[in-house]
C-alpha cells in the first residue's frame, strides 16, 4: 500500500530551528512536495523535491533521499506566524498527490 | 487576480438530500482536483481532471462525481449525501497533471445530518 508518515505535533520556541521528518512508501515517485495550512486555511506550496538533496528557499530548506524514502522540512528563525501544520505529499507514478496526515507546528514564544 | 474560487463556504445539509459544490479557476489551468480534508487524515483525493472534457476517479470517488465542461469549472455533486460526508472539501488545480504545483481554493466546510 501507500504510506506516508510524519510526526501528528512537534513544539518549538521562537527564533529556535525545527526539523519535520516525512518518510513514504508509494506506488513510483515522480517528486516529494511540502506544503503549509494555516488553521482553517488553504494549503499553500513550499518546495518540491525530486532529485536527492537539500533544496533552499529563505529560512525553509526540504532535504530528500529516494533510496532511503525520506525528506525533512528545516525550519530557521522560527517566527510566530509559522504555526501551522506543514504537509507532506508524494508525487506517485500517475502523477496524482499522496498525502500525509500533517504535523502540526505549535511555536512558543 | 481571484485565482480559484469555491462556494458555499460552508453548509449544513440533511442526510438524503443532493448538493453541488462550486469551484471555478480563472488561471486556465488544464488540470482541477477535488480533495476532502478529515481530521487525523491526509488530502484525500475524490475526483481530478486532467483537461476538459475528461475526469477521473481518486481514491475515494464514491458518493461523489464531477463535470468539466470547460477549463474554468469543477464542481463536484453528492447525489445523496450521508454524515460520513461531513468534511472540508478542497478545489485545486495545476497548469498540467504533471505540473509541480498545484494551487487551492479556500475549502467548503461541510456538515450532513
Amino acid at each position: 500500500g501507500q504510506n506516508i508518515d510524519q510526526p501528528t505535533e512537534m513544539t518549538a520556541t521562537e527564533g529556535a530551528i525545527v526539523q519535520i521528518n516525512c518518510t513514504y512508501q508509494t506506488s513510483g515517485f515522480n517528486g516529494l512536495f511540502w506544503y503549509q495550512q494555516h488553521a482553517g486555511e488553504a494549503p499553500t506550496f513550499l518546495s518540491y523535491n525530486v532529485l536527492d538533496g537539500l533544496e533552499e528557499k529563505g529560512r525553509f530548506s526540504s532535504f530528500l533521499s529516494r533510496s532511503k524514502g525520506y525528506s525533512y522540512l528545516l525550519l530557521k528563525e522560527l517566527q510566530m506566524k509559522d504555526s501551522a501544520s506543514y504537509l507532506c505529499a508524494v508525487e506517485d507514478s500517475n502523477y496524482q498527490l499522496i498525502w500525509g496526515a500533517g504535523t502540526k507546528l505549535i511555536i512558543k514564544p | 487576480t481571484a485565482g480559484i474560487t469555491q462556494a458555499p463556504t460552508s453548509q449544513i445539509l440533511a442526510a438524503g438530500r443532493s448538493m453541488t459544490l462550486r469551484c471555478t479557476q480563472d488561471m486556465r489551468h488544464n488540470a482541477m482536483y477535488w480533495y476532502r480534508q478529515d481530521l487525523g487524515l491526509g488530502l484525500r483525493l475524490i475526483h481530478y481532471s486532467n483537461t476538459a472534457g475528461t475526469t477521473g476517479k481518486g481514491e475515494v470517488p464514491d458518493g461523489y462525481s464531477v463535470s468539466r465542461a470547460n477549463t474554468d469549472d469543477f464542481p463536484l455533486t453528492l447525489a445523496s449525501a450521508v454524515p460520513s460526508q461531513t468534511s472540508v472539501y478542497f478545489c485545486a488545480s495545476s497548469p498540467d497533471y504533471d505540473y509541480n504545483e498545484q494551487f487551492f481554493g479556500p475549502g467548503t466546510r461541510l456538515t450532513v445530518l
